[in-house]
C-alpha cells in the first residue's frame, strides 16, 4: 500500500550541482505531476505527464527537466541547481476520471 | 487560465471554536473545487471535494464546504476545532473535461488552534 513514493526525502545540493528526484507510484495512474512548495506561494505546477513517454510545461519549468520512461516512475531532474531551486518537492498522480490527486510526502532540497 | 484567492494566510483560533477558512477562485469555465490539509512535515491529503450534486459538502474529520456559484466562493468551515486540525488548508480547482486534471492551488491558510 506505497500510493507514491518519492526519493530522497531531504537533500543538501552547492550550486551547479545537479541531481535527481525519483517519483514512483504503484497505482497504475496515467497522469503523475511535479509541483514546488514554497512559503506563502503555496504549490506552484512545474512539469506534468499524461501518459507514459509524455510530459509538459506547467508554470514554473525553468531550470527543471523531466522524463517519464515508464508509466509507474516521474523523474524531475535539475541540471545546473540554483540557490532559487530551494524548495520542497511533491509529486503526485492520478487516474483518468478521477479529479484529485494521492501525493508523495515530499523532498526537502536545499540549494546552497 | 484559472486562479483561486485564499482570503487568510493564517487562521488563528481557539480549540472548539468554530472557523471559517475562505476561498474564492475565478475561471472562464466551470470548475470541480476541492480543499487538502497538509499536517506539519507531510504531504497534502485530500479533505473533500465538489464535483456535482448538493452545494455542501461533507469531508473527513468533521469539515464541510459549500460551493456558491454565484460568488465563486468554497468557504471550509468546521463547528468546533481541535488542537490536531492545527495545518496548513489548501484550496484547489479543476477545469471540468480538461484533458490533464491539473489543479490549480491556492496559497494556502495557516490554522493554528491554541488550547
Amino acid at each position: 500500500n506505497a500510493g507514491v513514493t518519492q526519493t530522497p526525502k531531504f537533500r543538501v545540493l552547492k550550486t551547479g550541482q545537479s541531481m535527481t528526484l525519483l517519483c514512483a507510484q504503484d497505482m497504475n495512474h496515467e497522469y503523475m505531476y511535479w509541483y514546488r512548495q514554497d512559503p506563502g506561494m503555496g504549490l506552484r505546477l512545474i512539469h506534468y505527464s499524461v501518459g507514459e513517454g509524455t510530459t509538459a510545461k506547467g508554470e514554473v519549468p525553468d531550470g527543471y527537466n523531466v522524463s517519464r520512461l515508464k508509466k509507474q516512475n516521474f523523474l524531475l531532474g535539475l541540471e545546473s541547481a540554483a540557490p532559487s531551486q530551494t524548495s520542497v518537492y511533491f509529486c503526485a498522480s492520478t487516474q483518468t476520471g478521477n479529479y484529485g490527486y494521492t501525493f508523495g510526502s515530499g523532498t526537502r532540497l536545499t540549494v546552497v | 487560465a484559472q486562479s483561486v484567492t485564499q482570503l487568510d494566510s493564517q487562521v488563528p483560533v481557539f480549540e472548539e471554536a468554530p472557523v471559517e477558512l475562505r476561498c474564492n477562485y475565478s475561471s472562464s469555465v466551470s470548475v470541480y473545487l476541492f480543499w487538502y490539509v497538509q499536517y506539519p512535515n507531510q504531504g497534502l491529503q485530500l479533505l473533500l471535494k465538489y464535483l456535482s450534486g448538493s452545494t455542501l459538502v461533507k469531508g473527513i474529520n468533521g469539515f464541510e464546504a459549500e460551493f456558491n456559484k454565484s460568488q465563486t466562493s468554497f468557504h471550509l468551515r468546521k463547528p468546533s476545532v481541535h488542537i490536531s486540525d492545527t495545518a496548513e488548508y489548501f484550496c484547489a480547482v479543476s477545469v471540468i473535461g480538461g484533458s490533464n486534471y491539473k489543479l490549480t492551488f491556492g496559497k494556502g491558510t495557516l490554522l493554528t488552534v491554541n488550547p
